[in-house]
């Protein structure tokens, strides 16, 4: 069975940084692109970041450019979203998302950034 | 990158079919053959229902179906269930090596 879990997620405050991490299990990791996705509160859907399967591509959302790196060990089945300089707008659950025929076909259960002073 | 546009809600009847539109530009939907939609169920994780436009992964009911013209996605739910009650989101991959989403969509089954 295909799972992922993510952890790292908390409270920040504006500027901080944190670390969110996706333990993944049930499939051969270093065959799969990878992904994180996130939903604000009561909001949708916004895809921020892409890794391929031996990190020589990474890309970005523009919102997320230049503060927040994706990365990954193969060897440990895990993946991680760096994000520094956080901000109010970045508060949202944060989804670990395995991608297949540039589709998201599964996904964590999410973990929470919220980010206020 | 700019989201792409959905009705903000649709509704029907059990039974009925409804069909939900998902508009984009000739950058992602209208030159992508790799628009996939998604249901929500409140406090869940999103599922993928449709990939590639219009394929099924497998466990997803054949009462959904894609499809595309132009810039235009569809995704069409037929004999709707209570269940199907959910908010569901298309997406497409874009030309800047991005994926857009659209806004969302919530069904309320009648």
């Amino acid at each position: 069975e295909v799972q992922l879990v993510e952890s790292g997620g908390g409270l920040v405050q504006p500027g901080g940084s944190l670390r969110l991490s996706c333990a993944a299990s049930g499939f051969t990791f270093s065959s799969y692109t990878m992904n994180w996705v996130r939903q604000a509160p009561g909001k949708g859907l916004e895809w921020i970041s892409y890794i391929n399967t031996i990190s020589a591509n990474r890309w970005y959302a523009d919102s997320v450019k230049g503060r927040f790196t994706i990365s990954r060990d193969n060897a440990k089945n895990s993946l991680w979203l760096q994000m520094n300089s956080l901000r109010v707008e970045d508060t949202a659950v944060y989804y670990c998302v395995r991608d297949s025929h540039y589709a998201f076909d599964y996904w964590g259960q999410g973990t929470l950034v919220t980010v206020s002073s | 990158q700019s989201a792409l546009t959905q009705p903000a809600s649709v509704s029907g009847s059990p039974g009925q079919s409804i069909t939900i539109s998902c508009t984009g530009t000739s950058s992602d939907v209208g030159n992508s053959n790799v628009v996939s939609w998604y249901q929500q169920r409140p406090g869940k994780a999103p599922q993928l229902i449709i990939y590639e436009v219009s394929k099924r992964p497998s466990g997803v009911s054949n009462r959904f179906s894609g499809s595309k013209s132009g810039n235009t996605a569809s995704l069409t739910i037929s004999g709707l269930q209570a269940e199907d009650e959910a908010d569901y989101y298309c997406c497409s991959f874009a030309f800047t090596n991005t994926w857009v989403f659209g806004g969302g969509t919530k069904l309320t089954v009648l």
